[in-house]
């Protein structure tokens, strides 16, 4: 039979200009919250992470925002490059090592 | 440093038989956790060990098994496999010392359940 996947969102953005990428966590006791970057047949990297005690930090070319009041996240690209063009996931950390993964959003930087 | 080893790479079974699946995670790390990813459900965590004892476990049937060695070295089986185990099982590691527990993912095992 047919498979239906996960209906991943998609951006589309032109080399050079910024891509913010959002994403909701469920539970309010994370206080851990990393981005991993996939590119296809890779594994996933950290490319950032941030804690609960803080509301914004930033990377080189990265900066991952948080606002714990409506459990939000946001991770913006600034200079897009091809190269950053892959699927990111956002993720929560509850207790012990244990990573809750968002269904992740496709960015592609077209050139 | 080397960094997290997964094998085999690619694994085809058929209904009904068991697999095992190695990590050997980065030279230091204590904690060993598995995620499935798979295109309907995206990355799911399965289970964690640290020294060898299994401290957190995901929503999943007991036919998902695992241990971790002595070395840290971890395994996970899954048994009377069926077709929606098909997936990239991924395992990552973590340095208990490291205060915001990141987490070092391996390139996967490729699993294919004909």
């Amino acid at each position: 039979g047919e498979s239906v996947g996960l209906h991943l969102p998609t951006l589309s953005v032109q080399e050079g200009d910024s891509a913010v990428i959002k994403c909701t966590y469920s539970d309010s006791a994370s206080n851990y919250f990393p981005w991993y970057k996939q590119e296809l047949g890779k594994r996933p990297q950290l490319i950032i992470d941030i804690r609960s005690n803080m509301d914004k930090r930033q990377g080189q070319r990265v900066t991952v925002l948080l606002n714990k009041t409506v459990k939000h996240l946001s991770l913006q690209i600034a200079a897009t490059q091809p190269g950053d063009s892959a699927v990111y996931f956002c993720a929560e950390n509850e207790y012990g090592n244990k990573l809750v993964f968002g269904a992740g959003t496709i960015l592609r930087v077209k050139s | 440093k080397a960094g997290v080893t997964q094998t085999p790479r690619y694994l085809i079974k058929t209904r009904g038989q068991q697999v095992t699946l190695s990590c050997s995670p980065i030279s230091g790390h204590r904690s060993v956790s598995w995620y499935q990813q798979t295109p309907g459900q995206g990355l799911q965590f399965l289970f964690e060990y640290f020294s060898e004892t299994q401290r957190n476990k995901g929503n999943f049937p007991g036919r998902f098994s695992g241990r971790q060695f002595s070395n840290s070295r971890s395994e996970m089986n899954v048994s009377t496999l069926e077709l929606g185990d098909s997936a990239l099982y991924l395992c990552a590691s973590s340095s208990r010392q490291d205060a915001k527990n990141i987490q070092y993912f391996g390139a996967g095992t490729r699993l294919s359940v004909l």
